[in-house]
């Protein structure tokens, strides 16, 4: 079995400070962990993925994110948020065990990046 | 560079009416899927496909029908629509199981009343 917890539903930031979304995640494989960004009235773009390569991933517009399996955490940092980074953030885990696939989309966080 | 393309956009529906929307892509991939977006619940799973007429059901297929004749395509249908369908639903394919992107169409959104 597999989950994923995004631990705040809403995040507020002000421009230019720092932004966390935090994700933990259960899985009895190995996984591949995935953020995705879905801007209002869009679909969901890939932001990142681990793959059990390095640990801290570097993604577009800045984001990064480490994966700490000590702590099953996967938080998306940013340092220093913009107005367009306003969205809402879905941290997801696939395993892939003997040709089975599950993907566990987590509930969403929205960022609000206040000026 | 179409990618993923859902149609339609919007839908309004009356109860027990039937629909059907389309997912195309073109990038050649073998795996797609059907989510429904809810508030405060994430993304679920409705139905899948692994390939060229093969469909398997994901968390919540119960309303729903699936088909995949064509490799670029997947058709999502509601038989008799009802209140709860009300929703956003997307599609994603993938070419590459556990480590490929999920490549999503921008959404459709139906109402039904």
């Amino acid at each position: 079995a597999q989950s994923v917890t995004q631990l705040d539903s809403h995040v507020s930031v002000s421009e230019g400070t720092p932004v966390l979304l935090r994700c933990n995640y259960s899985s009895s494989y190995s996984p591949s962990l995935f953020w995705y960004v879905q801007h209002p009235n869009k679909g969901l773009q890939l932001l990142l993925k681990y793959t059990s390569a390095a640990t801290l991933v570097k993604g577009i517009n800045g984001f990064e994110a480490e994966f700490k399996k000590s702590e099953t955490s996967f938080h998306l940092t940013k340092p220093s948020a913009h107005m367009s980074d306003a969205a809402e953030y879905f941290c997801v885990v696939r395993i892939n065990s003997g040709g089975y696939q599950k993907v566990t989309f987590g509930i969403g966080t929205k960022l609000q990046v206040i000026p | 560079n179409a990618g993923v393309t859902q149609t339609p956009k919007f839908r309004v529906l009356k109860t027990g009416q039937s629909m059907t929307l389309l997912c195309a892509q073109d990038m050649n991939h073998e795996y797609m899927y059907w989510y429904r977006q809810d508030p405060g619940m994430g993304l679920r799973l409705i139905h899948y496909s692994v390939g060229e007429g093969t469909t398997a059901k994901g968390e919540v297929p119960d309303g729903y029908n699936v088909s995949r004749l064509k490799k670029q395509n997947f058709l999502l249908g509601l038989e008799s629509a009802a209140p709860s369908q009300t929703s956003v639903y997307f599609c994603a394919s993938t070419g590459t199981l556990n480590t490929g992107e999920l490549f999503f169409g921008e959404g459709s959104r139906l109402t039904v009343l």
